[in-house]
């Protein structure tokens, strides 16, 4: 079974503070996701990696950067946390990138994060 | 124009009874991959069921099944014999061909809710 795993269920940090989420997958994905969810607005991509320092922007990078030294981690980091970071992130990988079953990505428990 | 459109926020079933989960989409694509996930109250996205654009049949995994019609753009799940486990979020997901940009594109959720 494809098994992701992210560092932390919960986390609270203060504003301004620099915050990194991790996460590991242990298939041999060659791509790695970070979205992050709110209610009613449904996930939405932050970050993607399809190789080892490779990354791409998705459709919300501001205020984020990542970090992919190994196949096997992804990083999410919060340079200056603020109040509207507040949210569910939530990582995933996937074999390949294209529209097959293979390509499903698999997801981790996800990190609810809290900015005061 | 949303790409993944899920109209039902909320659904109760009474046990035993079969559920569907109403989803459209928008692609201009001829190749494209829909995918369900389940989110219960821990967070976790779970991967039920893919649908590929050429699948000449309706996918099947166990209880859950997707009806897939692809003139009308439609992927409903059909979950069978509902069970109190079933309780969760139910998201909707297609997966386009588009190098550099890969992601999967979501719609906003049904709160679907078993009663006993």
């Amino acid at each position: 079974d494809v098994k992701v795993t992210q560092s932390s269920r919960y986390l609270v940090k203060r504003t301004g503070e620099k915050v990194f989420l991790e996460c590991v997958q242990d298939m041999d994905h060659e791509n790695m996701f970070w979205y992050r969810q709110d209610p009613g607005l449904g996930l939405r991509l932050i970050y993607f990696s399809y190789d080892v320092k490779m990354k791409e922007k998705g459709d919300i990078p501001e205020g984020y950067s990542v970090s992919r030294e190994k196949k096997e981690r992804f990083s999410l980091i919060l340079e200056s946390a603020s109040t509207n970071q507040t949210s569910m992130y939530l990582c995933a990988s996937s074999l390949l990138g294209g529209t097959t079953r293979t390509d499903t990505q698999y997801f981790g428990p996800g990190t609810r994060l809290t900015v005061l | 124009a949303q790409k993944i459109t899920q109209t039902q926020p909320g659904m109760f079933v009474q046990e035993k009874e079969a559920v569907t989960l109403d989803c459209t989409y928008d692609t201009s694509d001829q190749s494209y991959g829909l995918f369900w996930y389940k989110q219960p109250s821990s967070g976790e996205m779970i991967f039920l069921i893919y649908q590929g654009s050429y699948d000449e049949q309706n996918a099947t995994e166990g209880r859950y099944s997707l009806n897939f019609q692809k003139a009308r753009k439609s992927a409903n799940l059909v979950i069978s014999a509902s069970q109190l486990g079933d309780s969760a979020m139910y998201f909707c997901a297609m997966r386009e061909p588009n190098f550099g940009n890969e992601k999967l594109t979501f719609g906003t959720g049904t709160r679907l809710t078993i009663i006993p």
